[in-house]
C-alpha cells in the first residue's frame, strides 16, 4: 500500500458544481495534513491545512478522518481557475521533516 | 520580492556533464529541501537540511550533493548526468518541522540529452 493514495482523475466538471477529493494514508502516526494546489508547470503551494476539527476557507473545506486514515477536500462552486493538480501532503511523526506528498488529482473544471 | 528563488529555471545539457542548481529564501526559514518531480508527477523528497545540517538523504545516487553555505541557501551539485536524471527539481523552505507547510520555488527543469 502506498504512503499516501489518491485517485488521479481528471475530474471534469461544470462551474458552479461541488466535487470532492479523498486521500488516504498509510502510517496512522500521521502528525500533519495538508492539501496544496499545483498547475500545470508551476509549483505546489499550500491550499490549506488540515485540523482534526475540519476547517474550511471560503469555498474549501478539508477534513480528517484519524479512524479511517484519511483527509478530503470539497470544493464548492467550482470556478475555471479551480482547475488544477490537488496534492494530498502527509507528515508522519517519524519526523517532521520528511513530508510525504500523493501523486495528485487532477480537477478540470469547464464552462 | 521572491521568497524562493531557484536558478536556472530551465537547464539542458549533456549526458556526463556536471551542473548546480542554487536556491535562496528569503523567509527566514530554518529548514530547506529538494525535491525532484518525474515525469509522472511523482514529488519525492531528496535532501532536508536544518540549519545548515543534513537532516534527510533519501536514496539518491551519490552523484548528487547538496550544500548548504548558509540557512538560507541551498544549492544542488549533480555530477555525471544521465537520461534518468531529467526532471524537475524544486527547492523549497519550512518554519522548522514542515508543520506549517512547504514554501516551493518556482522549479528548474533539467533536461538531459
Amino acid at each position: 500500500r502506498k504512503e499516501v493514495e489518491q485517485d488521479p482523475g481528471p475530474f471534469n466538471v461544470p462551474e458552479g458544481a461541488t466535487v470532492a477529493f479523498n486521500c488516504t494514508y498509510s502510517n496512522s502516526a500521521s502528525q500533519s495534513f495538508f492539501w496544496y494546489r499545483q498547475d500545470c508547470r508551476k509549483e505546489p503551494k499550500l491550499l490549506m491545512s488540515v485540523y482534526s476539527s475540519g476547517n474550511e476557507d471560503g469555498r474549501f473545506t478539508a477534513q480528517l478522518n484519524r479512524a479511517s486514515q484519511y483527509i478530503s477536500l470539497l470544493i464548492r462552486d467550482s470556478k475555471l481557475s479551480d482547475s488544477a493538480t490537488y496534492l494530498c501532503v502527509v507528515t508522519p511523526n517519524t519526523g517532521g521533516f520528511k513530508t510525504i506528498f500523493g501523486a495528485g488529482t487532477r480537477l478540470f473544471v469547464k464552462a | 520580492d521572491t521568497a524562493v528563488s531557484q536558478t536556472p529555471k530551465y537547464l539542458v545539457t549533456q549526458m556526463g556533464n556536471d551542473k548546480s542548481i542554487k536556491c535562496e529564501q528569503n523567509l527566514g526559514h530554518d529548514t530547506m529541501y529538494w525535491y525532484k518531480q518525474d515525469s509522472k508527477k511523482f514529488l519525492k523528497i531528496m535532501f532536508s537540511y536544518n540549519n545548515k545540517e543534513l537532516i534527510i538523504n533519501e536514496t539518491v545516487p551519490n552523484r548528487f550533493s547538496p550544500k548548504s553555505p548558509d540557512k538560507a541557501h541551498l544549492n544542488l551539485h549533480i555530477n555525471s548526468l544521465e537520461l534518468g536524471d531529467s526532471a524537475v527539481y524544486f527547492c523549497a523552505s519550512s518554519r522548522g518541522e514542515s508543520v506549517y507547510g512547504y514554501t516551493f520555488g518556482s522549479g528548474t527543469r533539467l533536461t538531459v540529452v
